[in-house]
C-alpha cells in the first residue's frame, strides 16, 4: 500500500518568514514528487516538481528531495498572506505515471499578517 | 483557453439516479485521470486512461465507468448513485515524458447525492 504522510497542521507562520512543509512516502521505488497548492473550494494547482535528490528552486519556493530518507519538503520564503492554503504532497510510485498520483492528506498553512 | 475543463461544476441528484460528468483537455496530453476528493479533503485516484486504454482502477465500484471517446475527453458515468458518492470529482491530464509526468487538474465537479 503506497502511502504519503504529511502533518495536517494548521501550520501558522508570520508574514515574511519561511514556511517549511514536510512529507514522507512509503514506496521506495517512487520516481517523481510534486507539491500542489489548493485553496478552499478550488482545484489543486501544481507549484513544484522534483525528480532527483537535492534542492530545486523556483522563485520563493524550494523543493528538497532525499530519496534515501524517503523525504520531500517545500520551503516558502518571504511568506505572504496569499500563500495561506492547503499544500498537498504527491508522489508517482514505482508503477509509473499511469498509476496516477498518490496524495498526502495535505498541510493547512496559515500566514499571519 | 482553459487547459482542463469539466462540466457540470455542481451536480445535485437523488439516490439511485445515473449521472455523468464530462472532462475535456486541450493540452494534447495522452493520459487523463479521475480523482475523488472526499469530505475530509483526501484526494484519491480513481482511474487513468492512456490512448483510450484503461490503465488502472483503484478498487472503485463498478457503478463508476470511465468513457473516453477520444484522447481529449474522459467522461465519468455513475450508475445507481449512493449517499457515499457525494464528493468533489477532479479530472486531470498529463503527458508522459514531457517535463516528467506533471498532472494538471480541472476545476472539479461537486456531486451531492440526496
Amino acid at each position: 500500500q503506497k502511502e504519503v504522510e504529511q502533518n495536517s497542521g494548521p501550520l501558522s507562520v508570520p508574514e515574511g518568514a519561511i514556511a517549511s512543509l514536510n512529507c514522507t512516502y512509503s514506496d521506495r521505488g517512487s520516481q517523481s514528487f510534486f507539491w500542489y497548492r489548493q485553496y478552499s473550494g478550488k482545484s489543486p494547482e501544481l507549484i513544484m516538481s522534483i525528480y532527483s535528490n537535492g534542492d530545486k528552486e523556483d522563485g520563493r519556493f524550494t523543493a528538497q528531495l532525499n530519496k534515501a530518507s524517503q523525504y520531500v519538503s517545500l520551503l516558502i520564503r518571504d511568506s505572504q498572506p496569499s500563500d495561506s492554503a492547503t499544500y498537498l504532497c504527491a508522489v508517482i510510485g514505482s508503477g509509473g505515471g499511469a498509476d496516477g498520483l498518490t496524495f498526502g492528506k495535505g498541510t493547512h498553512l496559515i500566514i499571519q499578517p | 483557453d482553459t487547459a482542463v475543463s469539466q462540466t457540470p461544476k455542481y451536480l445535485v441528484t437523488q439516490m439511485g439516479n445515473d449521472k455523468s460528468i464530462k472532462c475535456e483537455q486541450n493540452l494534447g496530453h495522452d493520459t487523463m485521470y479521475w480523482y475523488k476528493q472526499d469530505s475530509k479533503k483526501f484526494l484519491k485516484i480513481m482511474f487513468s486512461y492512456n490512448n483510450k486504454e484503461l490503465i488502472i482502477n483503484e478498487t472503485v465500484p463498478n457503478r463508476f465507468s470511465p468513457k473516453s471517446p477520444d484522447k481529449a475527453h474522459l467522461n465519468l458515468h455513475i450508475n445507481s448513485l449512493e449517499l457515499g458518492d457525494s464528493a468533489v470529482y477532479f479530472c486531470a491530464s498529463s503527458q508522459e515524458g514531457l517535463a516528467g509526468t506533471e498532472q494538471f487538474f480541472g476545476p472539479g465537479t461537486r456531486l451531492t447525492v440526496l
